[in-house]
């Protein structure tokens, strides 16, 4: 998985809790994705970084909030999980604009009872 | 402007059979449609790409066909074989900024 980790691998938890999902990078690169997958959705973007402290959204941001303070650490928060944020989240890298290859971590499946 | 149309939505393909997954864009300006290749528990892997100025990219059994002016790209899996099941995404980016993913098509390759 490209040096790509991801933290938890699955979780469980009750709506109106925060959640926090790590993604860990040994390869440091610029670029780092954080997509969320559902069935007949394919992979949906929810927010990028393209760089320390440099972020922007996606197409499916709202009730989603990231932060990269390091090169190696993309973590992306739920404020207050509802059920509709139950997903499989991934984790994804690339080395840069203009780089056109992206590779993906294992995954986060997020239960929200 | 941004979709990427995927299907079938899923595929059953005898083996040795050829498996076709065809794809359509909206935005000409897309400049590298990748195919992702996902099997159940993993994260999506790249499997092989193409840029618009190329009707045709071959590696081994896997074979992309580009039609700009139809605006479709399509995967054909050759020799279909048991391993290849597996769930595959067509995507399409400009700039490897941000990446549109196609719905996803399910394949089956029967033994």
């Amino acid at each position: 998985d490209a040096g790509i980790t991801q933290s938890p691998r699955h979780k469980v938890t009750e709506t109106g809790t925060p959640v926090t999902l790590r993604c860990h990078q040994t390869e440091n690169h610029r670029y780092m994705y954080w997509y969320r997958q559902d069935p007949g959705h394919g992979l949906r973007l929810i927010h990028y970084s393209y760089g320390v402290k440099d972020t922007d959204k996606g197409e499916v941001s709202d009730g989603y909030s990231v932060s990269r303070s390091k090169t190696e650490d993309f973590l992306l928060t739920l404020e207050s999980a509802t059920s509709s944020q139950t997903s499989v989240y991934f984790c994804a890298l690339s080395e840069g604009q203009g780089a056109r290859e992206q590779y993906f971590g294992p995954g986060t499946r997020l239960t929200v009872t | 402007q941004q979709q990427v149309k995927q299907s079938p939505q899923s595929l059953i393909v005898q083996k040795g059979g050829i498996s076709i997954i065809n794809c359509a864009y909206e935005n000409t300006a897309f400049d590298y449609f990748p195919w992702y290749q996902q099997f159940p528990g993993k994260g999506p892997a790249l499997l092989i790409a193409i840029r618009p100025d190329v009707s045709e990219k071959k590696e081994g059994r896997f074979t992309i066909s580009f039609n700009k002016s139809a605006k479709q790209f399509s995967l054909h899996i050759m020799d279909s074989q048991p391993g290849d099941s597996a769930t595959y995404f067509c995507a399409a980016t400009l700039y490897g900024q941000n990446f549109v993913f196609g719905p996803g098509t399910r394949l089956s390759v029967l033994p």
